[in-house]
């Protein structure tokens, strides 16, 4: 099944170190988005790829980067992570390829907790 | 400043009843507008999507209403099942740009 897949589901952090989240796509997808969802709320879009081009939204902490080395995978990566930064990321994946860009496909998540 | 207002944040539903979730919005260039399903500790998944040249879209018991002149567009869930309990985003899209989604409505169907 073409999917987008997420690793790891569950990450645990201390508060300051560094940490990575992956995710990687089999749908081929040129766009690839990483979204932060807190508890009750919508998923609020952090950045997204369009092809290599990297688009970052403006109210998103210098602390978030990420790294995209191909068209499959994706990384999250949260320099100096803050009890703040606890939240479900969300990896998604769309085409600009006719009807199919209408569809955003969203991976499982990774539930990030820093203790 | 909330492009897609959607409301209410939570419904609760007999099983069997129709569920309504509304939402409006302010740009109108959205051209298009996504409904997404979401289970606790899941990803939000498509469940069903309406562009503005229609006025209503249906899918089994899913239906988009679509009011253009409005700017509005809500979600009826026909008959309403305990498992569709969840929480259902709207959203909107203009072009290929990134979706901008309302604040999730959590649904929960009792029997």
């Amino acid at each position: 099944d073409a999917m987008v897949i997420q690793n790891p589901r569950y990450q645990v952090t201390q508060f300051g170190k560094p940490v990575t989240l992956s995710c990687s796509q089999t749908l081929n997808h040129n766009v690839m988005y990483w979204y932060q969802q807190k508890s009750s709320q919508a998923p609020k879009l952090l950045f997204h790829y369009y092809d290599k081009d990297f688009n970052n939204e403006a109210d998103t902490p210098d602390n978030f980067q990420s790294r995209r080395p191909n068209t499959s995978f994706c990384f999250l990566d949260i320099r100096s992570p803050g009890l703040g930064d606890a939240a479900m990321y969300l990896c998604a994946t769309s085409s600009d390829e006719g009807y199919l860009s209408e569809t955003q496909y969203f991976g499982p998540g990774t539930r990030l907790l820093v203790l | 400043q909330q492009q897609v207002k959607q409301s209410p944040q939570s419904l609760i539903v007999q099983k069997g009843g129709i569920s309504i979730i509304n939402c409006a919005y302010e740009n109108t260039a959205f051209d298009y507008f996504p409904w997404y399903q979401q289970f606790p500790g899941k990803g939000p998944a498509l469940l069903i999507a309406i562009r503005p040249d229609v006025s209503e879209k249906k899918e089994g018991r899913f239906t988009i209403s679509f009011n253009k002149s409005a700017k509005q567009f809500s979600l009826h869930i026909m008959d309403s099942q305990p498992g569709d309990s969840a929480t259902y985003f709207c959203a909107a899209r203009k072009g290929n740009t990134p979706l901008v989604f309302g604040k999730g409505t959590r649904l929960s169907v009792i029997a």
